[in-house]
């Protein structure tokens, strides 16, 4: 199962940024979180990772509490082009093993 | 780099039938995984390869469906007989070796294949 709790769905208004949360209460202190996303009709699409540090990308901002227990990915302005659904996953870095996706947060960007 | 590839785009079959899927990954990537992905919900891991071993085939319905990587490059994943509840898009991705390429060991997904069964 995910070890992960995201919203089903958020809205967003183009231009604005959008702040999707998770949950990753359990994580452990060799696990990271990643962020993909998956547009309608393709395939899921890596955007950041990060460990515990803020970390930035010409996609998206992660922001990651202290305690590591909650993450905040940032899509500073947000365009029609970013509808999608968002999956925030933990995984320990660099393992070959899979990605355990949830069922992430349908992010509806509106003009 | 040209990315990864799956064949057929739709397929439409009736119950009982079989049918199957192709994958060619990411050129020198080693690692292929394919995940079912059911309406609504997130893509769920069938079978992970190492090169041409299975590392993973876990929850994999081995009744039906069946997967192979020849040569460690291409693979295919065929079902049969298929089912209704096996509607879904099936998804390829790779990764490469994270020792060797420095990478973080993403995941690359193909376009997937989608499955009606009927």
């Amino acid at each position: 199962d995910a070890k992960t709790t995201q919203p089903p769905s958020m809205d967003c208004a183009e231009g604005r940024a959008a702040n999707l949360p998770c949950n990753h209460s359990t994580i452990s202190g060799n696990e990271y979180v990643y962020w993909y996303r998956q547009i309608h009709s393709q395939g899921p699409q890596y955007i950041i990772h990060g460990l515990k540090n803020n970390e930035t990308n010409e996609m998206a901002s992660l922001i990651i509490t202290e305690d590591r227990k909650s993450s905040t990915l940032i899509l500073p302005h947000a365009t029609l082009r970013d509808t999608a659904v968002y999956y925030c996953i933990v995984r320990v870095r660099g393992s070959q093993g899979n990605l355990i996706f949830g069922k992430g947060t349908k992010l509806s960007v509106k003009p | 780099e040209a990315g990864v590839a799956q064949s057929p785009r739709y397929k439409i079959i009736e119950k009982r039938q079989s049918v199957a899927f192709w994958c060619n990954p990411i050129s020198g990537h080693a690692t292929l995984y394919w995940y079912q992905q059911i309406l609504g919900q997130g893509p769920k891991l069938l079978i992970q390869f190492q090169n041409n071993g299975v590392v993973d085939d876990s929850q994999l319905p081995k009744d039906r469906f069946s997967a192979e990587r020849l040569k460690g490059v291409d693979s295919t994943l065929k079902i049969q007989p298929a089912k209704l509840e096996d509607s879904a898009v099936y998804l390829c991705a790779s990764s490469p070796r994270v020792r060797t390429s420095g990478r973080t060991g993403e995941l690359f997904f193909g376009e997937g294949s989608r499955l009606t069964v009927l």
